[in-house]
């Protein structure tokens, strides 16, 4: 069965840096993208970015460009999203989810929280 | 501040149907598909409608979607205790060039 299972939380410093993973497993990982999400604590999800897999051409939405970095590990079926110069306003839940071919995300990881706090 | 308008909550009682709408624009609703996210606590959002209307495998049909325009509404027709939770909408915004959510609505069983 298809699995996303992401790292675990995380507590950082203000100005520190995070990397949180993302394996799958259950299914071939090169034939579907991989979105990453933020939900802020009691607010919506929002849309950080997604990679092709195939390609490993990564996107970001606007609002996360520069200090949000998307990769893969196809060698190990694994994404990652690394966040730089960590804010307060960064601490969320982060999730990652495949994007089905029908263009929504079909299957989603447990989430890890980033905390950010001195 | 969210690209696309709901309504904070919704209520109805066991067996009543609720919907929930959700406002856009010419750029994310008007030009592409709407899914539906629900979302209970201390889990992963969850697809209940994708695509407008359609219901993924093992979503009851009590769950139904339409769009209309540049708006679009999710109907839970014969409320279960087990629906009280948060929705979500979204879409790719064409302008935007990513996926945008809604702000949520609760949905309360009374």
């Amino acid at each position: 069965q298809v699995q996303l299972v992401q790292s675990g939380s995380e507590l950082k410093k203000p100005g520190a840096s995070v990397k949180v993973s993302c394996k799958a497993s259950g299914y071939s990982f090169r034939t579907y993208a991989m979105n990453w999400v933020r939900q802020a604590p009691g607010q919506g999800p929002e849309w950080v970015g997604w990679i092709n897999t195939h390609t490993e051409n990564p996107t970001n939405a606007q609002a996360f460009t520069g200090r949000f970095v998307i990769s893969l590990d196809t060698s190990v079926s694994t994404s990652y999203l690394q966040i730089s110069s960590l804010k307060a306003e960064d601490t969320a839940i982060y999730y990652c989810a495949r994007e089905s071919p029908a263009g929504y995300a079909d299957f989603w990881g447990q989430g890890t929280l980033v905390t950010v706090s001195s | 501040q969210s690209v696309l308008t709901q309504a904070p909550s919704a209520s109805g009682t066991p067996g009543q149907r609720v919907t929930i709408s959700c406002s856009g624009a010419s750029s994310n609703i008007g030009s592409n598909a709407v899914n539906w996210y629900q979302q209970l606590p201390g889990t992963a959002p969850k697809v209940v409608i994708h695509n407008n209307n359609q219901r993924p495998s093992g979503v009851p049909d009590r769950f139904s979607g339409s769009k209309s325009g540049t708006s679009a509404s999710l109907a839970i027709s014969g409320l279960q205790s087990e629906d009280e939770t948060y929705y979500y909408c979204s879409a790719w915004d064409n302008s935007l060039h990513a996926y945008v959510f809604g702000p949520g609505t609760k949905v309360t069983v009374l």
